[in-house]
């Protein structure tokens, strides 16, 4: 069945550092992959999406580019801040299929 | 746009007691709402389905006859904890599919607590 592995955390950075979370994916045929971001206390954003092969997703300074070839969707910001300090969770939707799955999220926070 | 909303956003109950939460999508049509339960520090949980005008669709090991799911509505879903217990004690997010754009928009939550 479909999953999605993501880098384990906590993960914590100095603000202006540059972030990546690692996303890797199992699944058939040509899913849609999304990351979502949960702030304390909260339900979840949607940050990015792409929808096929080399599209690459952006939003408030992060990136992630649909990696077929590596089955891959890291997710990337060149300088955090203070406020980014959330949970991201990467997910994926299966082609044709309504289900979302996540993979385990990723804690991270940013010291000033 | 793409807001959803979920009511109410806290809830203490005792044991024994039953307790309705309710989706809405605020701005778009929803035939496919989810309702999901994540413990502290951990992903969500898919529990069901929910079709509007039919019967949801539970994930294997969730127990339908203790979380109602209704979806009366192309805007409104509603999952009710009957006979709620301690051990249900979690936060319960639901999501509405936008199926203009095939993305899922969540709700905020709610934490619900029995004692």
């Amino acid at each position: 069945g479909n999953s999605v592995t993501q880098m384990e955390g906590p993960v914590t950075l100095s603000e202006e550092a540059f972030l990546t979370i690692n996303c890797t994916y199992t699944a058939t045929g040509y899913p849609s992959l999304f990351w979502y971001v949960q702030y304390p206390g909260e339900g979840l954003q949607l940050l990015l999406k792409a929808t096929k092969a080399d599209d690459k997703g952006s939003n408030k300074g992060f990136e992630a580019t649909y990696r077929k070839e590596t089955t891959s969707f890291h997710l990337e910001k060149g300088s955090v801040q203070v406020s980014d300090s959330a949970v991201y969770f990467c997910a994926l939707s299966g082609q044709g299929a309504q289900k979302l799955v996540f993979g385990q999220g990723t804690r991270l926070t940013i010291n000033p | 746009g793409a807001v959803v909303s979920q009511h109410p956003s806290w809830v203490i109950c005792k044991s024994g007691t039953s307790v309705k939460i309710e989706c809405r999508s605020l701005d778009f049509q929803a035939t496919t709402m989810f309702w999901y339960r994540q413990f502290p520090k951990q992903s969500l949980m898919l529990m069901a389905t929910s079709n509007e005008g039919s019967k949801a669709t539970y994930e294997q090991g969730v127990e339908k006859d203790k979380f109602l799911i209704n979806h009366a509505s192309l805007t409104l879903s509603t999952l009710t904890v009957t006979s709620a217990h301690p051990e249900d004690s979690s936060f319960y997010i639901c999501s509405a599919r936008d199926t203009g754009v095939e993305t899922q928009y969540f709700g905020p939550g709610t934490r619900l607590l029995v004692l």
